[in-house]
């Protein structure tokens, strides 16, 4: 089964940074692109950020680009999204994907996990 | 970027009656080298990450009911629920992957009258 699981989210301070890691499974996680969105308490969905499967491509959405830098360890099945100088409006669920198109559209997400800033 | 409007924000469908949704893009996702509308719809519940329902704007995602149809290309289109089930009620999301940044509309939330 194909799995993404998301960790690392909880409450810092403005200015602060933290780390959220998904861990991956059920899947060729070095075949893919991956991406980070995020999702603001009761708004829509963004998009964060992207990486390809080698690591050697990276995008990043106009509002994090600067302070959040995605990673990836292919070895151990894991992306990574380093947050640095957070501040209140990056409060949200963060989600990890994959996105697969070509033929035809795959689309997994995990659960999400809190991201709260706030003093 | 482009820019996803959809419409209504919010609407309220008697059970068994049908419910349509609409998505607009500031710029067309049609890709004529493939002939495809870079186009898809979600479903998000409460406390869940968003469900696929729809791929290329029409091609329904293998166990979604098929009450669930997307229609249009270019920079129009429908999600059209034809037979509201209670199950149904949830925010709806379209999502152009024609470009980055990929963009979302701002969700629909759906209803029972």
């Amino acid at each position: 089964e194909v799995q993404l699981v998301e960790s690392g989210g909880g409450l810092v301070q403005p200015g602060g940074s933290l780390r959220l890691s998904c861990a991956a499974s059920g899947f060729s996680f070095s075949n893919y692109w991956m991406h980070w969105f995020r999702q603001r308490p009761g708004k829509g969905l963004l998009w964060v950020s992207r990486i390809k499967n080698d690591g050697s491509i990276v995008t990043y959405a106009d509002s994090v680009k600067g302070r959040f830098t995605i990673s990836r360890d292919n070895a151990k099945n894991t992306l990574y999204l380093q947050m640095n100088s957070l501040r209140a409006e990056d409060t949200a669920v963060y989600y990890c994907a994959r996105l697969f198109w070509g033929d035809y559209f795959e689309a997994t997400w995990g659960q999400g996990t809190l991201v709260t800033v706030s003093s | 970027d482009i820019v996803m409007t959809q419409s209504p924000d919010s609407l309220a469908v008697s059970l068994g009656e049908r419910a349509t949704i609409n998505c607009k893009s500031s710029q067309s996702v049609f890709y004529s080298s493939n002939n495809k509308n870079y186009l898809v719809w979600y479903q998000q519940k409460p406390g869940q990450p968003p469900k696929l329902l729809v791929y290329w704007a029409s091609t329904r995602e293998s166990g979604v009911p098929d009450r669930f149809s997307g229609s249009g290309s270019g920079t129009d289109f429908t999600l059209t629920i034809s037979s509201l089930q209670a199950e149904d009620v949830a925010v709806y999301y379209c999502q152009q992957y024609f470009s980055t940044p990929l963009t979302f509309g701002g969700g629909t939330k759906v209803e029972i009258k």
